[in-house]
């Protein structure tokens, strides 16, 4: 199966600054990479998501890169605001023998210092 | 759009007894639908992957006889957690896939049920 590692577990960064949270997975199979927010006792938020024939994918203020040859992946939030706390989650869709859902990591608890 | 409901948002019952867990695409159908259990600051673990109109297919160590899914019309899947023990409390979501809407594998998850098992 997969393994998705995931870091840093808490990143604490000045509003206005940049954050970057950093994955790495083990399945070379593995094709799709979405990333997830998630504030405290709600659904996880789809914010954005690469698949593995693209390097890079940016959506305003969030951007996502992978490095398929050293199996890892990135997110990138520039010009960070307070509505930007949260929890966030990588994960890698591997598929086989009739399974086919989300390997996540840990996560990453992202606070941004006002 | 890509509306997940579940239902009910949060259940408390005694142990042993059986618990439903309804999960809803609004304004999809959804042939392949997830179920995720997640504990307090923790990641999300896949449970199992429901296909309509077929058996479920689980992850390994989880009991397909505690955890019953059933995938039976393109906007529903239920899981049913048979005869609940207090370790089986937790936060259960559910994602489903639109295949119309941005990728294919894109997954939209649910609000999520707590499930507290006394």
């Amino acid at each position: 199966g997969e393994n998705v590692e995931q870091h840093p577990s808490t990143l604490s960064v000045q509003e206005g600054d940049s954050a970057v949270i950093k994955c790495t997975y083990s399945d070379s199979a593995s094709n799709y990479f979405p990333w997830y927010k998630q504030e405290l006792g709600k659904r996880p938020q789809l914010i954005i998501d690469i698949r593995s024939n693209v390097g890079e994918k940016k959506d305003q203020r969030i951007a996502v890169t992978l490095n398929k040859t050293a199996k890892h992946f990135s997110l990138h939030i520039t010009e960070t605001q307070p509505e930007d706390s949260a929890v966030y989650f990588c994960a890698a869709r591997y598929s086989g023998g009739g399974a086919d859902g989300l390997t996540f990591g840990k996560g990453t608890h992202l606070i941004i210092q006002p | 759009g890509a509306v997940v409901s579940q239902h009910p948002s949060r259940v408390i019952c005694k142990s042993g007894t059986s618990v439903k867990i309804e999960c809803r695409s609004l304004d999809f159908q959804a042939t392949t639908m997830f179920w995720y259990r997640q504990f307090p600051k923790k990641s999300l673990m896949l449970m199992a992957t429901s296909n309509e109109g077929s058996k479920a297919t689980y992850e390994q160590g989880v009991e397909k006889d505690k955890f019953l899914i059933n995938h039976a019309s393109l906007t529903l899947s239920t899981l049913t957690v048979t005869s609940a023990h207090p370790e089986d409390s937790s936060f259960y979501i559910c994602s489903a896939r639109d295949f119309d809407r941005g990728f294919a594998e894109t997954q939209y998850f649910g609000p999520g049920t707590r499930l507290l098992v006394l």
